[in-house]
């Protein structure tokens, strides 16, 4: 099985409002990543959890804060987002036990910040 | 610095035509992955075939092709016949080789669009 799942799949916000995403697979993987993809463009790494240790940030403002209480599942809290933050949300996993592995996305999650 | 260049941007065909999907990379490592990935309108990116710098073997999967050529440094992707469902955008990927114990960043291309019509 090689499913990544998220939830919710839409989110509407306002810039007021904390909101979260969640992400869990349940692979055995140890590496689980953020992304975040505007329309027409490759996703953009956002964080990287290797092992539940957050181990890449690509310089993401504050008002996102990412957090993996468990191997199996990540998730992202939104907090004060600007409508630029609005775009297709990826979660990704993969092995991340030495070597180099592909990974696997969930489907998204779409969100608008209004 | 790593770079992945897809620079057909769209290709529309009909179906059963035939299409190949150009991936050109740079990168100064020695030991590297390169990857197809399928992103379908549902937004979801679906992993294709994964390969490493030390095997240059072509690899056919059911109607899909890919072709390695360390030489010109491009990861082309063929798909033969092509069918409707194969309408998405595909991405070629880069990752370094190394392993530093923070998992593998991928770096994307800017992705080429396939439309199939009937």
């Amino acid at each position: 099985d090689t499913e990544v799942t998220q939830t919710p799949k839409h989110l509407v916000m306002g810039m007021t409002n904390k909101k979260s995403l969640k992400c869990e697979q349940h692979m055995g993987h140890r590496a689980m990543y953020w992304y975040k993809q505007k329309a027409k463009k490759p996703p953009e790494l956002m964080f990287v959890y290797s092992y539940e240790k957050l181990s890449i940030n690509e310089s993401v403002p504050s008002r996102f804060s990412p957090e993996c209480p468990n191997s199996s599942l990540l998730n992202l809290h939104l907090h004060a987002l600007q409508p630029e933050d609005s775009a297709l949300y990826l979660c990704a996993s993969s092995q991340g036990d030495g070597g180099i592995y592909e990974q696997y996305f969930g489907p998204g999650t779409r969100l608008t910040v209004t | 610095a790593q770079k992945v260049t897809q620079a057909q941007t769209e290709i529309s065909v009909v179906e059963k035509e035939d299409v190949t999907l150009d991936c050109v990379y740079e990168t100064r490592d020695t030991t590297y992955y390169l990857f197809w990935y399928k992103q379908p309108p549902s937004g979801e990116l679906v992993f294709l075939i994964r390969r490493n710098s030390f095997d240059e073997q072509n690899e056919i999967s059911g109607r899909y092709s890919w072709n390695f050529q360390k030489s010109t440094s491009s990861f082309n992707f063929t798909i033969t016949a092509s069918q409707v469902v194969d309408s998405a955008v595909y991405f070629c990927a880069l990752s370094e080789g190394k392993w530093t114990g923070t998992a593998s960043k991928l770096t994307f291309g800017t992705g080429t669009r396939l439309q199939v019509t009937l």
